[in-house]
């Protein structure tokens, strides 16, 4: 079956410093959509991205859709405090029907003040 | 609205006990789905469901049974509690249609089987 891969697993990250968490799955999606969820809380929507090569901005935050549309990455710059949590990417296979998402195992970001 | 709401939000069992998680979403939403959460292996879907009356199985649905006999509703169900079942449970809930649409989460159940 479809299989999602997210790196590093754990971030360290000292404040005001950038770093990028990457997605990657074993098969081409239709779509690909990310979740933070902050620790103790559930996953909430940040992004989805269609188009292969697409990339979206949100504030601090870069999301960037792969050329083959199997990969994808999150690039945070400026760090802060508030950016703690897991970061989920989640991706669609093209060929699945409805809404049914398979979810990375995330990456847990820490930040050091 | 109060979005998609889980309840209870804590649980213990023993090994063999039964239970009923549910879901309830005041968004008309068609989808609803099943995660369990375990540490370090993010979301795994359990079962969905496409619209009332109707659900599937997900990644995971050994020793899981769910019901969806309304549209805002969606039941998770144990028959038989095992400690391998002690995770997070989260319902989730979304529109639906050809493309892919952002996942709702509920608050989370945390349940525990000794």
């Amino acid at each position: 079956g479809q299989q999602v891969m997210q790196i590093p697993q754990y971030q360290h990250v000292q404040e005001g410093e950038d770093f990028t968490t990457y997605c990657n799955s074993s098969t081409t999606l239709s779509n690909i959509q990310w979740y933070k969820q902050r620790p103790g809380g559930h996953p909430v929507f940040l992004i989805q991205l269609v188009k292969s090569g697409e990339v979206k901005k949100q504030k601090r935050l870069t999301f960037q859709f792969g050329e083959a549309k199997k990969n994808s990455s999150l690039h945070i710059t400026a760090t802060q405090t508030t950016d703690v949590g897991t970061y989920f990417c989640a991706g669609k296979p093209q060929k699945a029907a409805g809404n049914k998402l398979t979810f990375g195992g995330g990456t847990r970001v820490l930040v050091k003040p | 609205n109060a979005g998609v709401t889980q309840t209870p939000k804590f649980r213990v069992l023993k090994t063999g006990q039964s239970m009923t998680l549910l879901c309830a979403q005041d968004m008309n939403h068609e989808y609803m789905y099943w995660y369990r959460q375990d540490p370090g292996m993010g979301l795994r879907l359990i079962h969905y469901s496409v619209g009332e009356g109707t659900t599937a199985k997900g990644e995971v649905p050994d020793g899981y049974n769910v019901s969806r006999l309304k549209k805002q509703n969606f039941l998770l169900g144990l028959e038989s509690a095992a400690p391998s079942q002690t995770s997070v449970y989260f319902c989730a809930s979304s529109w639906a249609g050809q493309g892919a649409y952002e996942q709702y989460f509920g608050p989370g159940t945390r349940l525990t089987v000794t």
